[in-house]
């Protein structure tokens, strides 16, 4: 398994503004996704972030707005930029071990845009 | 392309009743199926997951899932549901690396 944790837990931002959010991985792992979960939905993948190259954003999400870094095996971030109230959603970083194809969530960053 | 549908978006049941979550999925290629459980104000956990082999899995705390090809389902069942059952429950399907999900279903455990 893996242990994450993520940075902020929540925070309310004013539009237009960005907000990073960290995640941490107590192992090392190639390969880390960030999803969105807005308000009584269901998960969507944003992008893949494996260290070493370019992240890989999904249909409907663009670098511009989500810029992702992964600086090395343990660490990502993710910057919602230019926000708005749409915006508002729980953000979750995860990771894949390798290990039976099992996926690992952090707690996740609950965004509120005002 | 893949898609996993949850065909119900809430489920309430009485305590020690049994439940169902019923999951199917579309994929044109081979799958691995999960299901995932997300407690109020948690992140989410792995519950089970079907990878190969036996078409029934288990949890740890008496869920089962039975990985169905032709009816392409992965429906979950629990003979006797506890309070601390409730929670949201999310099935998965995983190609190639990437997770789809579905759209989740809610489960509230009344006493």
């Amino acid at each position: 398994s893996a242990v994450i944790s993520q940075k902020p837990s929540r925070d309310i931002c004013q539009r237009g503004t960005s907000l990073t959010i960290q995640c941490q991985v107590d192992s090392q792992v190639t390969m880390m996704f960030w999803y969105r979960q807005q308000p009584g939905q269901s998960l969507t993948l944003i992008a893949t972030a494996n260290q070493g190259s370019e992240a890989t954003y999904e249909s409907g999400f663009v670098i511009d707005k989500f810029p992702i870094s992964r600086p090395n095996l343990t660490f990502s971030t993710l910057t919602v930029s230019n926000m708005s109230p749409e915006d508002s959603s729980i953000y979750l970083c995860s990771v894949m071990t390798g290990v039976e194809y099992e996926q690992y969530f952090g707690p996740g960053t609950r965004l509120t845009v005002t | 392309a893949q898609s996993v549908t949850q065909l119900d978006s809430q489920v309430p049941v009485f305590e020690e009743a049994p439940v169902e979550l019923r999951c199917n999925y579309s994929s044109s290629v081979s799958v691995y199926l999960f299901w995932y459980v997300q407690y109020p104000n948690q992140g989410l956990q792995l519950l089970l997951k079907y990878l190969s082999g036996s078409t029934l899995v288990e949890s740890i705390n008496g869920f089962e899932a039975e990985f169905n090809k032709s009816q392409t389902s992965f429906h979950l069942r629990k003979p006797s549901v506890h309070i601390s059952d409730t929670a949201e429950y999310f099935c998965a399907s995983l190609a190639g690396n990437k997770l789809t999900f579905g759209g989740g279903t809610r489960v509230l455990v009344k006493p």
